[in-house]
């Protein structure tokens, strides 16, 4: 089990360029999420697909796009990168927990280090 | 509105030293707690949550309803707990996310 992959790791675009984050899992998991982290911020959750062919908005959806391609795959997409965006772009998936149906434990990917010029 | 305050940004103590990190949150409802940490160069993993009342790597967090609190707590800080640690909610009708705090670094020093 890879548990959750993200390509790539290390990303340097310059301003107004596009590009797509991966995120993959194998965990048979409905629930998939994009967050960005930055330092005082902690987490923010970006965009998040609560199952196959469903998408919501998170805290800080702006700039962003999602495709929720299947089960398995969930990719974020910057059309017009700005240096707002520098941060790092976590991936996770969970599954349900405790069997009430909404206490949700998050497995993370390793992350994406995006800069912004 | 869900909300997860983590009110300390660093904390920093003696290895030995009793640990607290506090996290207090807002939820009209009966919420879900977690923690969950991250070691240097490492991805976020979960610490421990409320529902298994369990104890993880000597640490424990009890849930108080009534001050709306789940601060985590360790009677003596090891070296190795040096990690940033979030404290995580989740529950009701956005049931599909996980609301998290903006995180405490935690310093143990020798």
């Amino acid at each position: 089990n890879a548990g959750v992959t993200q390509t790539p790791k290390f990303q340097v675009l310059k301003t107004g360029q596009s590009m797509t984050l991966q995120c993959a899992q194998d965990m048979n998991h409905n629930s998939m999420y994009w967050y960005r982290q930055d330092p005082g911020m902690g987490l923010r959750l970006i965009y998040y697909s609560a199952s196959e062919g469903t998408t919501d908005k998170g805290e800080v959806p702006n700039g962003y796009n999602v495709s929720r391609l299947n089960k398995r795959e969930f990719s974020l997409r910057l059309e017009s990168a700005a240096p707002s965006q520098t941060s790092v772009y976590f991936c996770a998936s969970s599954e349900e927990v405790g069997g009430r149906g909404w206490a949700y434990e998050q497995y993370f990917g390793p992350g994406t280090r995006l800069t912004v010029t | 509105a869900q909300r997860v305050t983590q009110p300390e940004k660093l904390l920093s103590v003696f290895k030995g030293a009793p640990v607290e990190l506090k996290c207090n949150y807002s939820y009209s409802g009966s919420p879900e707690l977690f923690w969950y940490v991250q070691y240097s160069r490492q991805r976020l993993q979960l610490l421990l949550r409320h529902i298994s009342r369990e104890s993880i790597k000597g640490f424990t967090a009890d849930l108080n309803k009534g001050e709306t609190s789940f601060h985590l707590k360790k009677p003596f800080a090891q070296e190795e707990d040096s990690a940033m640690y979030y404290c995580a909610l989740s529950g009701g009708s956005s049931a599909s996310k996980i609301i998290f705090g903006s995180g405490t670094r935690l310093s143990i020093r020798p």
